[in-house]
């Protein structure tokens, strides 16, 4: 079946550092969607993409629709204590109507 | 604006206990609805989905049961608790662009 793999899984790293994750799919996707966990809540989408090679940002927060349709990639700049948490990418399953799958997800602690 | 409710936000159950979680939208409607479970520190399973009154799709086999009695009412429940269904649930809902999460309920079965 369908799977996205995130990686890492889990990092640590110093306020003010940059980020990076990325996202690997075993099929082509024609949407990827990034969302943010925080402790104790449900996930909250950060970006969209629905077309390969587009690069889109949020503040400090820039992703990318791979040119092959199969990955993603999630960069965090000047990174803060309030990015902590879980970050999750999905995109639509190939079975049932809005129906998506989501990675494992990348844990993010920062440092002050 | 659409919104999502999920309650209750903690839930200290014992094993054996019945389950009832809601979840309502609001702001649109006949919505596509989600319940996803997270263990501790795992990623997010989809347990069910409906995409109408009465449609319920389940993606994987539990002790667990979904209902949708109304078009933006969605209810998770259990006859019995098991020890295993402990964890975070999640409530969802799309028209189309991916997901708008509800903020959980944290389930302890003891």
């Amino acid at each position: 079946g369908q799977q996205l793999n995130q990686s890492p899984q889990s990092m640590f790293i110093q306020e003010g550092e940059d980020v990076s994750m990325n996202c690997t799919s075993s099929s082509i996707f024609n949407t990827w969607l990034w969302y943010k966990q925080d402790p104790g809540e449900g996930p909250v989408l950060l970006i969209a993409l629905y077309k390969a090679g587009e690069l889109t940002s949020n503040g400090r927060l820039t992703a990318q629709f791979g040119i092959t349709r199969k990955d993603s990639f999630l960069n965090i700049s000047a990174s803060i204590p309030s990015d902590v948490g879980i970050y999750f990418c999905a995109g639509p399953a190939t079975s049932g109507t809005y129906k998506y799958i989501f990675g494992t997800g990348t844990r993010l602690k920062v440092l002050a | 604006s659409q919104t999502i409710h999920q309650w209750p936000a903690t839930l200290v159950q014992p094993v054996g206990s019945p389950l009832s979680l809601e979840c309502t939208v609001e702001g649109t409607s006949n919505p596509n609805l989600y319940w996803y479970r997270q263990a501790a520190g795992r990623g997010l399973q989809l347990l069910f989905y409906s995409v109408g009154i009465g449609q319920i799709s389940s993606e994987v086999p539990q002790n667990l049961s979904a209902s949708r009695p109304q078009d933006r009412q969605f209810i998770l429940s259990s006859k019995k608790l098991l020890l295993s269904d402990s964890g975070f649930y999640l409530c969802a809902w799309t028209s189309g662009y991916g997901y708008t999460f509800g903020s959980g309920t944290r389930l302890t079965v003891v």
